[in-house]
């Protein structure tokens, strides 16, 4: 069956303006998570959707949202962008986040903000 | 201003040799445990995991050991691979709202020389 698809895989954007990206989870899967990756923070929990609810958010500032869909894919927005938001991007999606096993992680947007 | 990369720890094995990777953990609460592997370009991957009523616990060709008292995870990969090589990264999870909700150690880059 299909993986985690995230779009886009990568992008550029300049610093002030605002994006979004965008998760599609495996078929059945409730749960979305995000998570950011940077060479100087490492990999650092940003929030959790399920069944449109954001259940769980990580120490990131109000920038920083999202929003789940009724067929469970995910979105997530950063507004006025700052350099240090240049980051990997993976979302990571879960039949039952309960049981554990961390999720099937997508390949990540690489956004650069310029 | 220019980024700093984050220099990680390297582990450089030859071909058929055990490697052992090492990650310690600061909260006490975290009852999960989880190694990941991560190619270049992909995101993280699942490898094995561990919950805190246990000390060791095998997969195939991977074992991983917890010592709760000094907060430590190991990962053991046996007779490694040129394949095996990528970061590794453990994970420590509380639960929160019916999931689990992860740290990221810094990672470890695992060089399998043939």
């Amino acid at each position: 069956k299909a993986g985690v698809t995230q779009t886009p895989r990568y992008l550029i954007k300049t610093r002030g303006q605002q994006v979004t990206l965008s998760c599609s989870p495996i078929s059945g899967h409730r749960s979305v998570s995000w998570y950011q990756q940077t060479p100087g923070q490492g990999l650092q929990f940003l929030f959790e959707y399920f069944s449109e609810t954001q259940r769980n958010k990580g120490n990131f500032p109000g920038r920083f949202s999202g929003r789940q869909f009724s067929n469970s894919r995910s979105e997530m927005n950063v507004s006025t962008l700052e350099l240090g938001d240049s980051a990997l991007y993976l979302c990571a999606s879960s039949g039952d986040p309960g049981t554990g096993g961390g999720g099937t992680f997508g390949s990540g947007t690489r956004l650069t903000v310029v | 201003g220019e980024s700093v990369g984050l220099h990680l720890p390297t582990l450089s094995v030859q071909e058929g040799d055990n490697s052992i990777i090492n990650c310690a953990y600061s909260n006490s609460a975290s009852d999960y445990f989880i190694w990941y592997k991560q190619e270049s370009g992909k995101g993280p991957q699942f490898i094995i995991d561990i919950r805190s009523n246990m000390d060791k616990r095998q997969g195939q060709r991977v074992t991983v050991l917890l010592n709760k008292t000094v907060k430590h995870l190991s990962l053991q990969i046996a007779a490694t691979q040129p394949g095996d090589s990528a970061v590794y990264f453990c994970a420590d999870t509380v639960r929160s709202g019916g999931s689990y909700i992860p740290t990221f150690g810094r990672g470890t880059s695992l060089i399998v020389h043939p």
